[in-house]
Formats: structure tokens, sequence, C-alpha cells
């Protein structure tokens, strides 16, 4: 099974801040990563496709790029309501897997 | 607009099988390949299985054979069988549309239904 690594596990940020997540594959996946936010008692929203293909409909401050194995995700000045939970996943090969979660929360 | 809903138990006794149903809505079931995902108290997401409607099915290998997926498209749902459950079990279960090309991704979710095993 191909592991997904995200870091950090867990986030304080500012309203405003700039802020980055980093999820590492185990082995190579191309672009074939996904990224998805899950507030509280809430399903997954997909974010990005493809490494760095934004959703319709989700906002610009969100952009996301990497491959091969090193995959980030961004968010260019946080909002109140982009505090959450966030999610990697890799497409590339079965079974398909997600990392372990990245918490952002208010500082 | 795609939308998805699933329906299920809440309760399942260990050892037996866990039946869930999600129905779509808002587009054509032979469209889109399908999904479940589960997510157990606290946890990540671990991705259960997908199906499309000319057969094609994959199947987490961790479930270890336990896992059935499967779809009515004359009555737009797909469902999914989990036989001999335990505890690990428990958690909230997710159907999705899976996104292609460019690998699998999913979009969109069901709410979620929260299965807990139990006697």
């Amino acid at each position: 099974d191909i592991q997904m690594t995200q870091s950090p596990s867990s986030l304080s940020a500012s309203v405003g801040d700039r802020v980055t997540i980093t999820c590492r594959a185990s082995q190579s996946i191309a672009t074939f990563l996904s990224w998805y936010q899950q507030k509280q008692g809430k399903a997954p929203k997909l974010l990005i496709y493809s490494a760095s293909t934004l959703q319709s409909g989700v906002s610009s401050r969100f952009s996301g790029s990497g491959s091969g194995t090193h995959f980030t995700l961004t968010i260019s000045s946080l909002q109140p309501e982009d505090f959450a939970t966030y999610h990697c996943q890799q497409g590339y090969d079965i079974p398909l897997t997600f990392g372990q979660g990245t918490n952002l929360e208010i500082k | 607009q795609l939308q998805l809903q699933e329906s299920g138990p809440g309760l399942v006794k260990p050892s037996e099988t866990l039946s869930l149903t999600c129905t779509v809505s808002g587009a054509s079931i032979n469209s889109f390949y399908w999904t479940w995902i589960r997510q157990p108290p606290g946890k990540g997401l671990e991705w259960i299985a997908f199906i499309h409607t000319s057969g094609n099915t994959k199947y987490n290998p961790s479930l270890r054979g336990r896992v059935t997926i499967s779809v009515d498209t004359s009555n737009s749902h797909f469902s999914l069988k989990l036989s001999s459950v335990t505890a690990a079990d428990t958690g909230i279960y997710y159907c999705a549309a899976v996104g292609l090309p460019q690998g699998y991704w999913f979009d969109p979710w069901g709410q979620g239904t929260l299965i807990t095993v139990s006697s």
C-alpha cells in the first residue's frame, strides 16, 4: 500500500496568515493527489485534484502543487471558515489511501 | 446537481452483516464510478471499495474479503455489505462519486451515516 504522511498533524494560525500543509507519498504517485477539507461533523469536501486543479466553486485562496512524492496545499490568506481538518489522498494505486489529516486551528 | 444520501441501520451486532445503501439523485447512476469510504471516531479516512455499472469493482484488501459492493441501476442506488463486523468497524460511512481521469478522487460526498457495532 502507498502510505501518505501529512505534516504537520496540527497547526495553529491566525486569520490572514499564509499556511502550507505538506503531504508525502511512500512512492511516486505522479500528480494523482487530491486534497479535502472536513469541518467538524461534516463530510469531506474536495478542494483540489490532480495535485493542482482547483475544484469548481472552491476559493482561489487554495492552491496545490507537487508531483512524485512531495505535495503541498497552500491557503494564501486564512479566513475564519478555513479552520478545519485537511486530508490528502492518493489516486494512483489500489488501495486508495489518505493521509492522517492536518487539524488547522485558530491561534 | 449530483447528490448522494446514505441510509443504514445505525446499530449492528458483532458478527452480523452491515448493509448500507446510497441513493443517487441529480445525475444518471450510469455516469460515474461510485465508492464507499469510512471514518472511525476521531480518526482518518479509509477507502473501502468502488464500482461502475459496467461491473468493474475494486476493493481494499485490508477488509479481507468481507466486503461486497453492488449497484442497482433501476433504482439509482448502490450498496455495501460488510460481513462479520466487530467494534473496529464502528464509524461514519460515506458514499461518494469517483472523479476521473487523472487518478481517482471523490466528489461529491454524502452526508455520512454513523454505524455503531455493539451488542
